[in-house]
């Protein structure tokens, strides 16, 4: 059974701050991998979107990673804005019919 | 383009009552449209699989004749909460995508901006 786990929970940075976020799944048989981002009692929007056989992917200030065998992906934050608070979801699809696995998020603070 | 909308926004009714929450695809046809529930400070799961003009497929633990779920058309799915308790109080939120399976991959998803049930 897929399961997904994000580290940190929570993380609080000053605004300009350069930061990564990690999302490692237990198996490595993915379809695709997926960052969102949710802001509070909102749904979500996705971020960025890596097919099995990518390696990253980037838009703007994200950048993420995907190392299929070791079962990680990393979402790489430059220049960090209070904007950017947010919760941030990885989720992962075992198949091709669009079933997300997610994991338990984490909640960033940039602090002006 | 591609927005997914949901009504009602937030709903708050009494136990034993039934709720029926709407997903709509406003701008493209969804052949197939998810639902999840997310508790508070929790992570998103999937209750089920809606592909329009079939039978839901729900997840395992998920009551069918609970939750019922109906995808009439290409650019609706509704979600009834039938005899709700306070324990189905949580934020269902849908998304719709265009194609899935076989050679049409997986399409990106598309998230509604979600549902929150209070049951009293």
């Amino acid at each position: 059974k897929q399961e997904v786990t994000q580290i940190p929970a929570a993380l609080s940075v000053p605004e300009g701050e350069n930061l990564v976020l990690n999302c490692s799944f237990t198996d490595s048989a993915i379809y695709n991998l997926q960052w969102f981002r949710q802001d509070p009692g909102k749904g979500l929007t996705s971020l960025l979107l890596i097919q099995s056989s990518q390696r990253e992917q980037t838009s703007g200030r994200l950048n993420a990673s995907l190392d299929k065998s070791s079962g990680r992906s990393t979402l790489y934050i430059a220049a960090s804005q209070p904007g950017d608070s947010a919760t941030y979801l990885c989720a992962v699809s075992s198949s091709n019919t669009g079933k997300l696995i997610f994991g338990q998020g984490t909640t960033l603070q940039v602090k002006p | 383009g591609a927005v997914v909308s949901q009504h009602p926004s937030w709903v708050i009714c009494k136990s034993g009552t039934s709720v029926k929450i709407e997903c709509r695809s406003l701008d493209f046809q969804a052949t197939t449209m998810f639902w999840y529930r997310q508790f508070p400070k929790q992570s998103l799961m999937l209750m089920a699989t809606s592909n329009e003009g079939s039978k839901a497929t729900y997840e395992q633990g998920v009551e069918k004749d609970k939750f019922l779920i109906n995808h009439a058309s290409l650019t609706l799915s509704t979600l009834t909460v039938t005899s709700a308790h306070p324990e189905d109080s949580s934020f269902y939120i849908c998304s719709a995508g265009k194609a899935f399976g076989g050679l049409a991959g997986a399409d990106t998803q598309y998230f509604g901006p979600g549902t929150r049930l209070t049951v009293l």
